[in-house]
């Protein structure tokens, strides 16, 4: 099956600094998602991107489906910003998400 | 409008009891599916329905098996629960604009 790998695994975080989290898919997806998981367990959404570039407030994200990568921006960090980021593909076809194994985020104040 | 909606939020179940969680879509949707997320194995999928039929399976034992109503709310059940069934199980439903997949809380299983 697809292979998903992100990274870094951990990142700490100064309140205010930007960052850029990674994620690489070994084969072609019709869907690209990233998610951040809260501290009760829920996956929010936070960009539906299988290509192209998207901005919600201070996260932005850009996939670059030919080079099969994804990158997720987070400028001027919050400390509720923190928590685990999720990058998950679904190939044409395959009907499921397979997820990467996430990065987690801490922000510091 | 409404979420995605799982019951219960937590179970604490003994070894060898079985288990039926729920799981309703967002209106409209009629792709419903499930995964499992463990510290060790990270989020894995288990199963996907569409319209009651199930159109893909993951690399579960046949202790794992899910249906889907004619309302599109789904049921998993697990029986025989081993000790490693303890997780935290998801369900997404997805409909059939460019939106992707939206999760709901989750269930959080304890197998005692």
């Amino acid at each position: 099956g697809i292979q998903v790998e992100q990274s870094p695994p951990d990142l700490i975080l100064q309140e205010g600094a930007n960052s850029t989290l990674r994620c690489n898919f070994s084969d072609s997806v019709n869907n690209l998602q990233w998610f951040h998981q809260n501290p009760w367990g829920q996956l929010i959404n936070l960009f539906y991107i299988p290509s192209g570039t998207k901005q919600n407030g201070r996260l932005s994200a850009t996939t670059v489906a030919t080079e099969r990568y994804s990158l997720l921006y987070i400028s001027s960090s919050q400390t509720t910003d923190s928590g685990v980021y999720f990058c998950a593909v679904e190939p044409g076809g395959d009907y499921k998400l397979s997820f990467g194994a996430g990065t987690t985020v801490t922000v510091r104040a | 409008k409404a979420g995605v909606t799982q019951t219960p939020r937590y179970l604490i179940k003994t070894r060898g009891q079985q288990v039926t969680l729920s799981c309703s879509p967002i209106s409209g949707h009629r792709s419903v599916s499930w995964y499992q997320q463990t510290p060790g194995q990270g989020l894995q999928f288990l199963f996907e329905y569409f319209s009651e039929t199930q159109r893909n399976k993951g690399n579960f034992p046949g202790r794992f098996s899910g249906r889907q109503f004619s309302n599109s709310r789904s049921e998993m059940n697990v029986s025989t629960l081993e000790l490693g069934d303890s997780a935290l199980y998801l369900c997404a439903s997805s409909g059939t604009g460019l939106a992707g997949y939206t999760f709901g809380s989750g269930t959080r299983l304890t197998v005692v």
